[in-house]
């Protein structure tokens, strides 16, 4: 099956700091990625979709300037939370998904914390 | 108004008993798709099985199966003989067609607890 990768896994960083999240589908080209978060002990929530090559569309309440997302290649998308606070401390998780299909391969998940 | 919905927070079944997972949509897209995952503590996210709103058959998938009623919106997930390893959170999540971008939307999850 289609795997996708995440890192880094784990991610410590102190308030105020910018940290990059990278997602890569290794097996097949996606055309679109999704980045959700979850909270402990609740469900996904999408922040925002990317498209290969055009600019994300986020969702509503999303703040783009604080989680910028690139996908610069079929293979590779990162999401990079910019000035970290402790309350974006959560499970960030991808997925990706090929042309003309309907499957999300989802990555391991990146957990961060701030300090 | 949720657009998914699992009326279960939590339940414990009994290992080599089977489960059923609640799951309720709501969506006036005539295209859509309902999935189920699996996330057991580690965090990733295990695609179980997937339906079609087109699909005629339910879907089935080894132990799991999809008991789909269109007329009813719902969408529930059977686990058949259950396993100790089958104790993780379950979310069903809904795909809308191209005008919505198909994306995913979830469900608040169950937690399955199996017992031995």
């Amino acid at each position: 099956g289609a795997v996708v990768s995440q890192h880094p896994s784990r991610v410590i960083c102190k308030s105020g700091t910018s940290v990059k999240i990278e997602c890569r589908s290794l097996d097949f080209q996606a055309t679109t990625m999704f980045w959700y978060r979850q909270f402990p002990k609740q469900s996904l929530m999408l922040m925002a979709t990317s498209n290969e090559g055009s600019k994300a569309t986020y969702e509503q309440g999303v703040e783009k300037d604080k989680f910028l997302i690139n996908h610069a290649s079929l293979t590779l998308s990162t999401l990079t939370v910019t000035s970290a606070h402790p309350e974006d401390s959560s499970f960030y998780i991808c997925s990706a998904r090929e042309g003309g299909t309907y499957e999300q391969y989802f990555g391991p998940g990146t957990r961060l914390t701030v300090t | 108004a949720q657009k998914i919905t699992q009326t279960q927070p939590g339940m414990f079944v009994q290992e080599k008993e089977a489960v059923t997972l609640d799951c309720t949509y709501d969506t006036s897209d005539p295209s859509y798709g309902l999935f189920w995952y699996k996330q057991p503590s580690s965090g990733e996210m295990i695609f179980l099985i997937y339906q079609g709103s087109y699909d005629q058959q339910n879907a089935t998938e080894g132990r799991y199966s999809l008991n789909f009623q269109k007329a009813r919106k719902s969408a529930n997930l059977v686990i058949s003989a259950s396993q100790l390893g089958d104790s993780a959170m379950y979310f069903c999540a809904m795909r809308e067609g191209e005008a919505a971008g198909n994306k995913l939307t979830f469900g608040g999850g169950t937690r399955v607890l199996v017992k031995p």
